[in-house]
C-alpha cells in the first residue's frame, strides 16, 4: 500500500515570496490533515479535511495561509506571504473517514520549509 | 499554553533494558492518548493508543499506561532494542480517533549497544 505521498522534499523561500506544497493521501482515506512543525516542537494541527469539506481550521493563520483539497483526494497548502517564523516541517497525515470511528494517522516524509 | 508535555528531551537506555518514556496532560478533556514514533526526515509513525477506560494497553514490547487523576501516562518498551531509537511524541485528542490531536514536544531515545 502506498504511504502518504508530499512534495516538495525541501523548500527555500525568501521572506514575503509564496509557496506551495502538495499531498497526496493513501487511498480511500477520507480524512486529511495538514501539521506545522517547527523545530524543537511536536506537530501542531492547522487544517483537517474530510473530504473535500474543512472539519477544523481554527490553529491556520488565515491571514497568509490558505488550504484546498479539491475533490475529496490531493490537497494544497499555501502561504502568501511567507514570513521568517514559518520555517518548519509541513506534515501531511490522512486517515479513514471520521464516521467509520477514526483509526490512526498515517503521516508522509514531510516538506522543510526554509524562509531566508 | 502547551497543554502536552514531555519533560524528557533526551533518554538513553542500555539495549535489553526497559526504557520509560513520560508524558503529562492539562486539558481533562483530552479522552484518547497516542504515541508516535519518528526517524530523522521520515513522518511521525503509530505506534500505540489507549483510551481513557483503560489504564492500560499492551501490544507486544510497547506498553502504555494512563493514570487519569494524575493526568499522566507513560511508554513501556521492554526489553530495549537498537531500533527503537527515535524521537517519541505523545498525543492526546478529546475523543477516539484523530480529531484535532496535541502533541507533546518529544523525547528523543538512544538505545545503548
Amino acid at each position: 500500500e502506498a504511504g502518504v505521498a508530499q512534495s516538495p522534499r525541501y523548500k527555500i523561500i525568501e521572506k514575503r515570496q509564496s509557496v506551495a506544497f502538495w499531498c497526496n493521501p493513501i487511498s480511500g482515506h477520507a480524512t486529511l490533515y495538514w501539521y506545522q512543525q517547527i523545530l524543537g516542537q511536536g506537530p501542531k494541527l492547522l487544517i483537517q479535511f474530510q473530504n473535500n469539506g474543512v472539519v477544523d481550521d481554527s490553529q491556520l493563520p488565515k491571514d497568509r495561509f490558505s488550504a484546498e483539497r479539491l475533490k475529496g483526494v490531493d490537497s494544497t497548502l499555501k502561504i502568501q506571504p511567507a514570513k521568517l517564523e514559518d520555517s518548519a516541517v509541513y506534515l501531511c497525515a490522512s486517515s479513514l473517514s471520521l464516521r467509520q470511528g477514526s483509526t490512526e494517522a498515517f503521516f508522509g516524509q514531510g516538506t522543510r520549509l526554509t524562509v531566508v | 499554553d502547551q497543554q502536552v508535555k514531555q519533560n524528557s528531551p533526551s533518554l538513553s537506555v542500555q539495549e535489553g533494558r526497559i526504557s520509560i518514556l513520560n508524558c503529562d496532560y492539562t486539558n481533562s478533556m483530552f479522552d484518547y492518548f497516542l504515541w508516535y514514533k519518528k526517524y530523522p526526515a521520515e513522518g511521525p509513525t503509530f505506534l500505540i493508543s489507549i483510551s481513557s477506560i483503560k489504564d492500560k494497553n499492551e501490544d507486544g514490547r510497547f506498553t502504555v499506561f494512563l493514570n487519569k487523576s494524575a493526568k499522566h501516562l507513560s511508554l513501556h518498551i521492554v526489553p530495549s532494542q537498537p531500533g527503537d531509537s527515535a524521537v517519541y511524541f505523545c498525543a492526546a485528542s478529546p475523543n477516539f480517533g484523530n480529531e484535532k490531536l496535541t502533541f507533546g514536544t518529544g523525547t528523543r531515545l538512544t538505545i545503548i549497544p
